[in-house]
């Protein structure tokens, strides 16, 4: 059974600071790695997507991937207010193009 | 504009009927894909479907059933069956074999069974 696990939360952070999602996963094939973020009664949207080891950054988010420890991170810096959300993070698997969705970090930037 | 439309946005289910949730793609795309979501909880997908007329059983299929006649178009129908079908209901599609199968999600239908 794959699995990908996400603290719930909430994380709640001040206005300006940087947050620091974080999402474990259990198969060691997995290659492909999402972000996305969902607002309250909304549908899931993609922030961004990582493959190779190391940081990806775009714009004030920054995704981070360390395979050998099978976690994959998204930091927010300059955090906003309309930045609170629910983050998913997915994972999918070499040779398949079926991702695993974690539960979602709840994320509260407070002013 | 290229996307991908759910309608209706809400829907009201009485006990024992079947109803049908649309999902349309313009975006070409070859994959598409049905998840429900219970409040505090991921996604779970439902069915799957690569190519026309041919789709697959997802982790929830059982009181569900789907259809995949066009590539544009992979309706739901929640059925008599499904005895907790209150959800939040998500229709995806991919491109499958690019160089990222990135899903992009539809607005959504939010199912209520009265």
């Amino acid at each position: 059974q794959k699995e990908v696990e996400q603290n719930s939360g909430p994380l709640s952070v001040p206005e300006g600071a940087i947050a620091s999602l974080n999402c474990t996963y259990s198969d060691r094939g997995s290659q492909s790695f999402f972000w996305y973020r969902q607002y309250s009664g909304k549908s899931p949207e993609l922030i961004m997507f990582i493959y190779s080891n190391g940081d990806k950054e775009d714009g004030r988010f920054t995704a981070q991937l360390n395979k050998a420890s099978q976690y994959v991170s998204l930091l927010i810096r300059d955090s906003q207010p309309s930045d609170s959300a629910t983050y998913l993070c997915a994972v999918m698997s070499g040779g398949s193009y079926i991702p695993t969705f974690g539960r979602g970090t709840s994320l509260i930037v407070h002013p | 504009d290229g996307g991908i439309t759910q309608s209706p946005k809400y829907l009201f289910r009485k006990e024992g009927q079947n109803v049908t949730l649309s999902c349309e793609q313009n975006l070409n795309h070859d994959a598409m894909y049905w998840y429900r979501q219970d409040p505090g909880q991921g996604l779970r997908l439902i069915y799957y479907s690569q190519i026309v007329n041919d789709f697959q059983k997802g982790d929830i299929a059982e009181g569900y059933s789907v259809s995949r006649e066009k590539k544009e178009s992979f309706p739901l129908t929640v059925t008599s069956a499904q005895k907790n079908p209150t959800a939040f209901y998500l229709c995806a599609s991919s491109i499958v074999g690019g160089h990222t199968d990135t899903q992009y999600f539809g607005p959504g239908t939010r199912l209520t069974v009265l």
